[in-house]
């Protein structure tokens, strides 16, 4: 079993829908989680990290977390043209550095 | 605001020759700096981590090796490359283990 598992994709959605990612974890312990946008060819930029069970909201993105299934998603609402990206989950597991764990992402196609 | 520098952009080299990636860092004293690689299709690989000068983590057996001769740069070398050291090279900064990454722009390397 892969520690960060996602669907590689392509999700392809219309313009204007609700894009919804997915990522599942392994390690139980599990403390962060991250969502990071890379646009081909670039390098990854973070755009969301959620600590806590519930949703987390910034402008048009949404992270939902679920400790108990371990389950991180992230909401993507009025989804644009250049939302189409390769969205990376990472999360952060126990230890003394805290290592991150990236998922190998899925990747995004909305449609004009 | 934090910054990273990374060059070169895009690299091609020989097998065997030897490989020099540097990274700097501004706006931020003392971090925690990363070399990360992603092959193509693949996800993200941890390589080396660094918590100050002089000390380097690392997490795969490879031929690669990373410097910390300063606080704000962090070199990543090989004497030899092999063709599948080829990939897109990338620095990256926490400013701990809660937070996610900023990353540099990355090097293309191409093994040939």
């Amino acid at each position: 079993q892969k520690e960060v598992e996602q669907n590689s994709g392509p999700l392809s959605v219309p313009e204007g829908a609700i894009a919804s990612l997915n990522c599942t974890y392994s390690d139980r312990g599990s403390q962060s989680f991250f969502w990071y946008r890379q646009y081909s060819g670039k390098s990854p930029e973070l755009i969301m990290s959620i600590y806590s069970n519930g949703d987390k909201e910034d402008g048009r993105f949404t992270a939902q977390l679920n400790k108990a299934s371990q389950y991180v998603s992230l909401l993507i609402r009025d989804s644009q043209p250049s939302d189409s990206a390769t969205y990376l989950c990472a999360v952060t597991g126990r230890g003394g550095y805290q290592k991150v764990t990236f998922g190998t992402g899925t990747k995004l196609q909305v449609i004009p | 605001s934090q910054t990273i520098h990374q060059w070169p952009a895009t690299l091609v080299q020989p097998v065997g020759s030897p490989l020099s990636l540097e990274c700097t860092v501004e706006g931020t004293s003392n971090p925690n700096l990363y070399w990360y690689r992603q092959a193509a299709g693949r996800g993200l690989q941890l390589l080396f981590y660094s918590v100050g000068i002089g000390q380097i983590s690392s997490e795969v057996p490879q031929n690669l090796s990373a410097s910390r001769p300063q606080d704000r740069q962090f070199i990543l070398s090989s004497k030899k490359l092999l063709l599948s050291d080829s990939g897109f090279y990338l620095c990256a900064l926490r400013q701990g283990a809660n937070y996610g990454y900023t990353f540099g722009s990355g090097t293309r390397l191409t093994v040939v």
